[in-house]
């Protein structure tokens, strides 16, 4: 069974204050790692999606990077703006009845100015 | 794009009354999921459709949910009757079959959540 946990669940930084969020996953086969950022009150937003061991990916302040066994996103020199729950999920390969993502319960994430 | 679009935002209603979720997925897309998001469980999968054809449904909890996708641009969750236990914000998703670099994969577009409370 796909498993995928992330750390910590919650997390405080200072504005400007560089972190990293921890996802472990087991798969039975990695098709795609997922990362979602989620605003209260709304649906999981796409970030990035990473495929193979060694593969980064940047967008703004935001940096994914993937292992055999894990995914860390890095947050640079954060803003307010950026408080959010990041959610990160799996998608094993295998047939079309595999397709479905499973996710991590996710870090909510608060940047106080 | 406008997006996925969910109707209705926020639905209240009582224990045994039948409630239906409605989707529109984003037009092109050929696969669209149904999830349920609670804070005990977070995300979990109800059901997904490839081509308008139901594929998993495992994550259905029991007869009560039922989901139709009668054509490529519509879908709807029902459950009848209704528990307090389903209250959750539930969530539909769109996908294509995406490229790069010769390696396929999903990239799974959200909208904005039907928030369900039954009392």
């Amino acid at each position: 069974e796909d498993q995928v946990t992330q750390s910590p669940e919650a997390l405080r930084l200072q504005e400007g204050e560089s972190s990293s969020l921890n996802c472990s996953y087991t798969v039975s086969g990695l098709r795609g790692l997922f990362w979602y950022r989620q605003d209260p009150g709304k649906g999981p937003e796409f970030l990035f999606t990473l495929y193979s061991a060694g593969e980064e990916k940047e967008k703004e302040r935001l940096k994914a990077t993937l292992t055999k066994k894990e995914s860390f996103l890095h947050i640079t020199a954060p803003k307010p703006e950026d408080s959010a729950t990041y959610l990160c999920a799996v998608q094993a390969k295998g047939d079309t009845g595999r397709r479905a993502l499973t996710f991590g319960s996710g870090t909510r994430l608060q940047v106080q100015p | 794009d406008a997006g996925v679009i969910q109707s209705p935002r926020h639905e209240v209603t009582e224990m045994g009354q039948e409630v239906t979720l409605r989707c529109k997925p984003i037009s092109g897309h050929n696969s669209l999921f149904w999830y349920r998001q609670t804070m005990m469980r977070g995300l979990e999968l109800l059901i997904y459709f490839n081509n308008n054809v139901p594929i998993d449904d495992s994550g259905m909890p029991e007869d009560r949910f039922s989901a139709k996708m009668p054509n490529a641009s519509f879908s709807t969750l029902k459950i009848q009757p209704s528990e307090p236990r389903d209250s959750a914000v539930y969530f539909c998703a769109s996908s294509t079959r995406a490229t790069r670099g010769g390696r396929p994969g999903d990239t799974q577009y959200f909208g904005p959540g039907t928030r369900l409370t039954v009392l």
